[in-house]
């Protein structure tokens, strides 16, 4: 069975620009996750989505924003980027949304913004 | 405040030997336990989990162990090979009545296995 797949795997931004990156989970998984990870924060729970809906979400401005799909591929858009974003994005699935599921985490999309 | 503590920032283990890696946490509403293993460049790798209605789960050379009074958790691995040198980290999760919180990561344990 196929993992997480993320794309694109690199990007480059500037100030200002949006950027969208896109995830699409394990067959079968209906629940899409995502992360940042960097060097000062280490790695933090942005939102999650579960059949269309969004589930969770943590700490982050509403510049970071997502959806998920009804074939449950998702996209997280970061409009009027900052240099701060500059992050590792990564995207985390499970079979359902619950306290017990494991999340499988993909590659990663790293984000520069100059 | 971090939530999830991984005091150690690098763990040196000569092959063959016990690795532990500990993580302590401060939430006493995180049930779910996770252990990640995570290359450079590469995404976090699902290793080994633990509900917190349990003290110790195996997998393999993999085993955790739980003490929710002391709200520590630690990570053995037995015999230590060279493939195991990674950053490992400890995550949690709570659930409440509105459903599953996303994942509460430490900051990562560097373990370096030496031939």
């Amino acid at each position: 069975k196929a993992g997480v797949t993320q794309t694109p795997r690199y990007l480059i931004k500037t100030r200002g620009q949006q950027v969208t990156l896109s995830c699409s989970p394990i067959s079968g998984h209906r629940s899409v996750s995502w992360y940042q990870q960097t060097p000062g924060q280490g790695l933090q729970f942005l939102f999650e989505y579960f059949s269309e809906t969004q589930r969770n979400k943590g700490n982050f401005p509403g510049r970071f924003s997502g959806r998920q799909f009804s074939n449950s591929r998702s996209e997280m858009n970061v409009s009027t980027l900052e240099l701060g974003d500059s992050a590792l994005y990564l995207c985390a699935s499970s079979l359902n949304t619950g306290g017990m599921e494991t999340q499988y985490f993909g590659p990663g999309t790293r984000l520069l913004v100059l | 405040d971090q939530q999830v503590k991984q005091n150690s920032p690098s763990l040196s283990v000569q092959e063959g030997r016990i690795s532990i890696l500990n993580c302590d946490y401060t939430n006493s509403m995180f049930d779910y336990f996770l252990w990640y293993k995570k290359y450079p460049a590469e995404g976090p790798t699902f290793l080994i989990s633990i509900s917190s209605i349990k003290d110790k789960n195996e997998d393999g050379r993999f085993t955790v162990f739980l003490n929710k009074s002391a709200k520590h958790l630690s990570l053995h691995i037995v015999p230590s090979q060279p493939g195991d040198s990674a950053v490992y980290f400890c995550a949690a999760r709570a659930y409440s009545g509105g459903g599953a919180d996303g994942l509460t990561f430490g900051k990562g344990t560097h373990l370096i296995i030496q031939p």
